[in-house]
């Protein structure tokens, strides 16, 4: 079945240093959602790529779907305290009819 | 937030009682969704729903059962709770498979001692 893998697990940084994820699928996605859980909360979503090479930006948030469609990132520029959580990219299959499937997740943690 | 509720919030059990958590939306959506949440697994999906009586498996469906008899409601029963099940379990709900955005309820602590 269709794998994706995040990395980093964990991710510390200074405040005001720049934070990135990475996501890798062992399968053509039809698109990519990132979710972002605060601690002690549930997961909310951010943004959905469904382009090969879409990149998108949110405020200091800039997300890109790979020209394969098989990986994507998300970049935060100077990050804040309000930054920290786990965030998670989720697959969707090329095929339509799958489920999302989620990644492990990185959690970043800021350093004041 | 979309209207989605679970409950119990938290909960506290013994290995091999039975569990049953449930989760309520007011979205009208045609997807609903359990994942447990576990350290270095990330979201890992037990069951979904397609509709009214109809449901799959998810990865980690073992020791788990759903049931769907309402559009608004999506139940998740541990028939004889074990401590492999202490986890953070998520509901969540959405419009399509994998095409639309899924929203997540608050989540329900279970313990299973």
């Amino acid at each position: 079945g269709q794998q994706v893998m995040q990395i980093p697990q964990y991710q510390h940084v200074q405040e005001g240093e720049d934070f990135t994820t990475y996501c890798n699928s062992s399968t053509t996605l039809s698109n990519i959602q990132w979710y972002k859980q605060r601690p002690g909360g549930h997961p909310v979503f951010l943004i959905q790529l469904v382009k090969s090479g879409e990149v998108k930006k949110q405020k200091r948030l800039t997300f890109q779907f790979g020209e394969a469609k098989k990986n994507s990132s998300l970049h935060i520029t100077a990050t804040q305290t309000t930054d920290v959580g786990t965030y998670f990219c989720a697959g969707g299959s090329n095929f339509g009819n799958e489920k999302l499937t989620f990644g492990t997740g990185t959690r970043l943690t800021i350093i004041p | 937030d979309a209207g989605i509720t679970q409950s119990p919030r938290h909960k506290v059990t013994e290995t091999g009682t039975p569990v049953t958590l449930r989760c309520h939306q007011t979205e009208n959506h045609r997807y609903m969704y359990w994942y447990r949440q576990d350290p270095g697994h990330g979201l890992r999906l037990i069951h979904y729903s397609y509709g009214v009586k109809d449901t799959d498996k998810g990865e980690v469906s073992d020791g788990y059962s759903v049931s769907r008899s309402k559009t608004e409601d999506f139940l998740l029963t541990l028939e004889s709770a074990t401590s492999s099940q202490t986890s953070v379990y998520f509901c969540a709900i959405s419009l399509a498979l994998s095409y639309n955005e899924q929203f997540f309820g608050p989540g329900t602590r279970l313990t299973v001692l």
